[in-house]
Protein backbone atom coordinates (compact mmCIF):
# COMPACT_ATOMS: atom_id res chain seq x y z
CA UNK A 1 0.00 0.00 0.00
CA UNK A 2 1.04 3.43 -0.46
CA UNK A 3 1.56 5.21 2.71
CA UNK A 4 0.73 9.19 2.81
CA UNK A 5 2.52 10.50 5.32
CA UNK A 6 0.78 13.89 6.61
CA UNK A 7 2.36 16.62 8.36
CA UNK A 8 1.66 18.58 10.35
CA UNK A 9 -0.58 16.32 13.17
CA UNK A 10 -1.91 19.85 14.28
CA UNK A 11 -1.63 23.49 13.78
CA UNK A 12 -2.38 26.99 15.12
CA UNK A 13 -2.84 29.99 12.46
CA UNK A 14 -3.86 33.61 12.43
CA UNK A 15 -5.90 34.96 9.87
CA UNK A 16 -3.27 36.48 8.30
CA UNK A 17 -0.35 33.57 7.89
CA UNK A 18 -0.48 31.15 4.98
CA UNK A 19 -1.73 28.08 6.04
CA UNK A 20 0.71 25.37 4.34
CA UNK A 21 0.03 21.44 5.10
CA UNK A 22 1.79 18.45 3.03
CA UNK A 23 1.35 15.25 2.20
CA UNK A 24 4.25 12.64 1.41
CA UNK A 25 3.50 9.58 -0.51
CA UNK A 26 5.79 6.56 0.21
CA UNK A 27 5.84 6.85 -3.96
CA UNK A 28 5.17 8.57 -6.87
CA UNK A 29 1.43 8.91 -7.58
CA UNK A 30 1.18 10.90 -10.82
CA UNK A 31 -0.50 13.45 -9.13
CA UNK A 32 -3.49 11.27 -8.16
CA UNK A 33 -3.47 13.29 -5.08
CA UNK A 34 -6.74 15.54 -3.21
CA UNK A 35 -7.34 17.54 -0.30
CA UNK A 36 -10.90 17.54 1.82
CA UNK A 37 -11.93 19.74 4.49
CA UNK A 38 -14.10 17.87 7.71
CA UNK A 39 -15.79 20.55 9.97
CA UNK A 40 -16.68 18.28 13.41
CA UNK A 41 -19.85 16.31 13.15
CA UNK A 42 -19.95 16.70 9.07
CA UNK A 43 -18.90 14.36 6.24
CA UNK A 44 -15.34 15.31 4.10
CA UNK A 45 -15.90 17.79 1.44
CA UNK A 46 -13.45 18.33 -1.08
CA UNK A 47 -11.17 20.91 -1.91
CA UNK A 48 -8.96 20.42 -4.58
CA UNK A 49 -8.30 17.02 -7.23
CA UNK A 50 -5.63 15.85 -9.26
CA UNK A 51 -3.22 17.68 -7.06
CA UNK A 52 -3.61 21.40 -8.35
CA UNK A 53 -7.36 21.76 -9.68
CA UNK A 54 -9.50 23.95 -7.49
CA UNK A 55 -12.84 21.82 -7.17
CA UNK A 56 -16.12 23.77 -7.81
CA UNK A 57 -17.27 26.22 -5.87
CA UNK A 58 -14.09 26.57 -3.02
CA UNK A 59 -12.20 29.91 -2.77
CA UNK A 60 -9.09 30.82 -4.78
CA UNK A 61 -7.14 31.20 -1.56
CA UNK A 62 -6.81 27.36 -1.46
CA UNK A 63 -4.36 26.05 -3.83
CA UNK A 64 -2.17 22.84 -3.87
CA UNK A 65 1.19 22.08 -5.67
CA UNK A 66 3.76 19.41 -5.89
CA UNK A 67 7.46 19.12 -5.40
CA UNK A 68 8.51 15.65 -6.16
CA UNK A 69 6.49 13.06 -3.72
CA UNK A 70 5.48 15.64 -1.70
CA UNK A 71 2.38 17.51 -2.09
CA UNK A 72 1.02 20.65 -0.18
CA UNK A 73 -2.29 22.39 0.48
CA UNK A 74 -1.82 26.14 0.86
CA UNK A 75 -4.72 28.54 2.52
CA UNK A 76 -3.75 31.98 1.64
CA UNK A 77 -5.11 34.49 4.34
CA UNK A 78 -7.38 32.10 5.99
CA UNK A 79 -10.70 32.71 7.04
CA UNK A 80 -12.14 31.63 10.67
CA UNK A 81 -14.61 29.19 8.67
CA UNK A 82 -11.64 27.38 7.31
CA UNK A 83 -10.66 25.70 11.07
CA UNK A 84 -11.74 22.19 10.62
CA UNK A 85 -9.25 18.92 9.79
CA UNK A 86 -7.99 18.40 6.27
CA UNK A 87 -7.17 14.96 4.70
CA UNK A 88 -5.05 14.39 1.58
CA UNK A 89 -6.03 10.88 -0.60
CA UNK A 90 -4.02 9.28 -3.26
CA UNK A 91 -5.86 7.42 -5.15
CA UNK A 92 -3.01 6.34 -8.05
CA UNK A 93 -3.14 2.72 -6.93
CA UNK A 94 -5.39 0.35 -4.69
CA UNK A 95 -6.28 0.37 -1.52
CA UNK A 96 -6.66 4.34 -2.19
CA UNK A 97 -5.34 5.55 1.11
CA UNK A 98 -5.49 8.76 3.00
CA UNK A 99 -3.18 10.76 5.26
CA UNK A 100 -4.36 10.82 9.13
CA UNK A 101 -5.46 13.96 9.09
CA UNK A 102 -4.20 18.32 9.80
CA UNK A 103 -6.37 19.59 12.66
CA UNK A 104 -5.94 23.52 12.17
CA UNK A 105 -7.30 26.03 14.13
CA UNK A 106 -7.49 29.78 13.49
CA UNK A 107 -6.88 32.33 15.94
CA UNK B 1 -27.69 18.68 -7.56
CA UNK B 2 -25.84 15.43 -6.52
CA UNK B 3 -26.73 14.48 -3.19
CA UNK B 4 -26.09 11.17 -1.06
CA UNK B 5 -27.68 9.30 1.38
CA UNK B 6 -26.54 6.40 3.56
CA UNK B 7 -28.96 4.24 5.62
CA UNK B 8 -27.88 1.30 7.67
CA UNK B 9 -28.95 -0.02 11.30
CA UNK B 10 -27.53 1.77 13.64
CA UNK B 11 -26.32 -1.31 16.29
CA UNK B 12 -25.34 -4.83 15.99
CA UNK B 13 -24.19 -7.29 17.76
CA UNK B 14 -20.90 -9.12 16.90
CA UNK B 15 -21.00 -11.53 13.91
CA UNK B 16 -23.67 -10.44 12.36
CA UNK B 17 -23.80 -9.02 8.87
CA UNK B 18 -23.60 -5.52 8.12
CA UNK B 19 -26.41 -3.81 5.27
CA UNK B 20 -25.73 -0.54 3.99
CA UNK B 21 -27.60 1.33 0.82
CA UNK B 22 -26.73 4.86 -0.79
CA UNK B 23 -29.48 6.21 -2.20
CA UNK B 24 -28.25 9.09 -4.72
CA UNK B 25 -29.67 11.56 -7.14
CA UNK B 26 -28.28 13.93 -9.59
CA UNK B 27 -26.23 11.28 -11.86
CA UNK B 28 -27.02 8.09 -12.76
CA UNK B 29 -24.16 4.91 -11.79
CA UNK B 30 -25.24 3.49 -15.82
CA UNK B 31 -23.55 6.38 -16.85
CA UNK B 32 -20.11 5.74 -18.79
CA UNK B 33 -17.11 6.40 -16.07
CA UNK B 34 -19.94 6.87 -13.16
CA UNK B 35 -18.63 5.23 -10.02
CA UNK B 36 -19.77 5.00 -6.28
CA UNK B 37 -17.57 4.14 -3.39
CA UNK B 38 -17.68 3.47 0.75
CA UNK B 39 -15.18 4.74 2.88
CA UNK B 40 -15.44 4.36 6.64
CA UNK B 41 -14.19 6.61 9.47
CA UNK B 42 -13.62 5.43 13.04
CA UNK B 43 -11.32 7.41 15.69
CA UNK B 44 -8.48 4.65 15.63
CA UNK B 45 -8.00 3.96 12.14
CA UNK B 46 -8.82 7.74 10.47
CA UNK B 47 -10.67 7.17 6.40
CA UNK B 48 -10.73 4.41 5.36
CA UNK B 49 -11.24 3.32 1.69
CA UNK B 50 -13.75 -0.08 1.76
CA UNK B 51 -15.03 -0.51 -1.95
CA UNK B 52 -16.34 0.83 -5.07
CA UNK B 53 -18.39 -0.25 -8.18
CA UNK B 54 -18.30 1.43 -11.80
CA UNK B 55 -21.24 2.05 -13.90
CA UNK B 56 -19.88 -1.42 -15.96
CA UNK B 57 -20.36 -3.42 -12.79
CA UNK B 58 -16.72 -3.40 -12.04
CA UNK B 59 -15.80 -3.98 -8.38
CA UNK B 60 -13.16 -3.07 -6.50
CA UNK B 61 -12.49 -4.59 -2.83
CA UNK B 62 -9.82 -3.04 -0.07
CA UNK B 63 -7.51 -6.69 0.37
CA UNK B 64 -7.81 -5.88 4.07
CA UNK B 65 -11.22 -7.02 4.59
CA UNK B 66 -12.03 -8.45 0.88
CA UNK B 67 -13.34 -11.43 2.00
CA UNK B 68 -16.15 -10.11 3.72
CA UNK B 69 -17.27 -7.30 1.50
CA UNK B 70 -19.64 -6.89 -1.17
CA UNK B 71 -20.75 -4.35 -3.49
CA UNK B 72 -23.02 -4.08 -5.56
CA UNK B 73 -25.81 -1.70 -6.96
CA UNK B 74 -29.51 -1.05 -8.04
CA UNK B 75 -29.27 1.73 -11.51
CA UNK B 76 -32.92 1.89 -11.62
CA UNK B 77 -33.52 2.86 -8.24
CA UNK B 78 -30.43 4.79 -7.98
CA UNK B 79 -29.17 3.14 -5.25
CA UNK B 80 -25.49 1.45 -3.85
CA UNK B 81 -25.03 -1.30 -1.84
CA UNK B 82 -22.34 -2.83 0.66
CA UNK B 83 -22.40 -5.96 3.04
CA UNK B 84 -20.10 -6.53 5.63
CA UNK B 85 -20.02 -9.74 7.00
CA UNK B 86 -18.95 -11.05 10.61
CA UNK B 87 -18.93 -7.49 11.90
CA UNK B 88 -16.80 -7.03 14.88
CA UNK B 89 -16.16 -4.30 17.53
CA UNK B 90 -13.70 -3.05 15.70
CA UNK B 91 -15.88 -2.28 12.65
CA UNK B 92 -17.68 0.13 14.84
CA UNK B 93 -17.39 3.51 12.51
CA UNK B 94 -19.36 6.30 10.66
CA UNK B 95 -19.83 4.48 7.15
CA UNK B 96 -20.04 7.58 4.08
CA UNK B 97 -20.64 6.63 0.33
CA UNK B 98 -18.84 9.19 -2.07
CA UNK B 99 -19.07 10.04 -5.89
CA UNK B 100 -16.01 8.90 -7.42
CA UNK B 101 -15.12 11.49 -10.65
CA UNK B 102 -11.34 10.61 -11.79
CA UNK B 103 -9.30 10.58 -8.64
CA UNK B 104 -11.30 12.45 -6.33
CA UNK B 105 -14.46 11.98 -4.16
CA UNK B 106 -16.68 15.05 -5.48
CA UNK B 107 -19.97 14.43 -3.31
CA UNK B 108 -19.99 12.60 -0.01
CA UNK B 109 -22.94 11.41 1.66
CA UNK B 110 -23.71 12.30 5.35
CA UNK B 111 -22.48 9.21 6.86
CA UNK B 112 -24.17 6.66 9.21
CA UNK B 113 -22.69 5.70 12.55
CA UNK B 114 -22.71 2.29 13.08
CA UNK B 115 -21.99 1.16 16.66
CA UNK B 116 -21.09 -3.03 17.03
CA UNK B 117 -21.52 -3.56 20.10
CA UNK B 118 -23.05 -7.16 22.46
Amino acid sequence: DIQMTQSPASLSASLEEIVTITCKASQGIDDYLSWYQQKPGKSPQLLIYDATSLADGVPSRFSGSRSGTQYSLKISRPQVDDSGIYYCLQSYSTPPTFGAGTKLELK
Amino acid sequence: QVTLKESGPGILQPSQTLSLTCSFSGFSLSTYGMCVGWIRQSSGKGLEWLANIWWNDDKYYNPSLKNRLTISKDTSNNQAFLKITNMDTADTATYYCARRTGSSLDYWGQGVMVTVSS
